[in-house]
């Protein structure tokens, strides 16, 4: 199947301050997703990107589709607590295949 | 709140009862899934149902064993299970069916079972 590579692996970061992460994959994919996982939950879809250049915001959350497709970021503005949690993004392929990335753990200093 | 539901929340079994997951979606997907997942790694896709009929089967083991009666209604029965298929079990639902689509998928809570 298809790899997806997301990173940063785990972030410790200080109430406030930015963040950044990103997937990386060979191929192209039509939909960039990222999700957010607290634990005891099931993801909850942050921000869904269907076009190559694409930039959607979501309240502190910027994320981008990347213009050759294969990669996507995403951003989070003035960090707060809450942000904690397991961060993923998924990309779909050839319109009907789902892949996951490994994930970006977030812990938030107060 | 998820629009996608699965009860029960937790269940404990042993390696020989029969029991069964439920979940429930009412925004007129037609394609649900099922996915496993280990503490700290992404969910493992299971089973796709598209248009209520099964279309993909992740080489699941037998002991695992999907139902869908409607398009609102995914079941998993579990019989026999092992200790290693203690994890939480994930439904999801998606507007367009396998076979074509590029929307995202919606998760429930999940279910998280632990294999005595």
């Amino acid at each position: 199947g298809q790899q997806l590579n997301q990173s940063p692996q785990s972030m410790f970061i200080q109430e406030g301050e930015d963040v950044s992460m990103n997937c990386t994959s060979s191929s192209i994919f039509n939909t960039w997703l990222w999700y957010k996982q607290d634990p005891g939950e099931g993801p909850v879809l942050l921000i869904a990107l269907y076009k190559a250049g694409e930039l959607t915001s979501n309240g502190r959350l910027t994320a981008q589709f990347g213009i050759t497709r294969k990669d996507s970021f995403l951003n989070i503005s003035a960090s707060i607590p809450s942000d904690v949690g397991i961060y993923f993004c998924a990309g779909i392929y050839n319109f009907n295949k789902f892949y996951f990335g490994s994930g970006t753990k977030l812990n938030v200093k107060p | 709140d998820t629009e996608v539901t699965q009860t029960p929340k937790h269940l404990v079994m042993g390696m020989t009862n029969k029991k069964s997951l439920k979940c429930e979606q009412h925004m007129g997907h037609r394609a649900m899934y099922w996915y496993k997942q280990k503490a700290k790694k992404p969910p493992e896709l299971m089973f796709v149902y598209s248009y209520e009929k099964l279309s993909i089967n992740e080489s699941v083991p037998s002991r695992f064993s999907p139902e869908c009666p409607n398009s609102s209604l995914l079941n998993l029965h579990l019989h026999a299970l092992q200790p290693e298929d203690s994890a939480l079990y994930l439904c999801a639902s998606s507007q367009d069916g396998e076979t074509g689509g590029n929307q995202p998928q919606h998760f429930g809570d999940g279910t998280r079972l632990s294999i005595l």
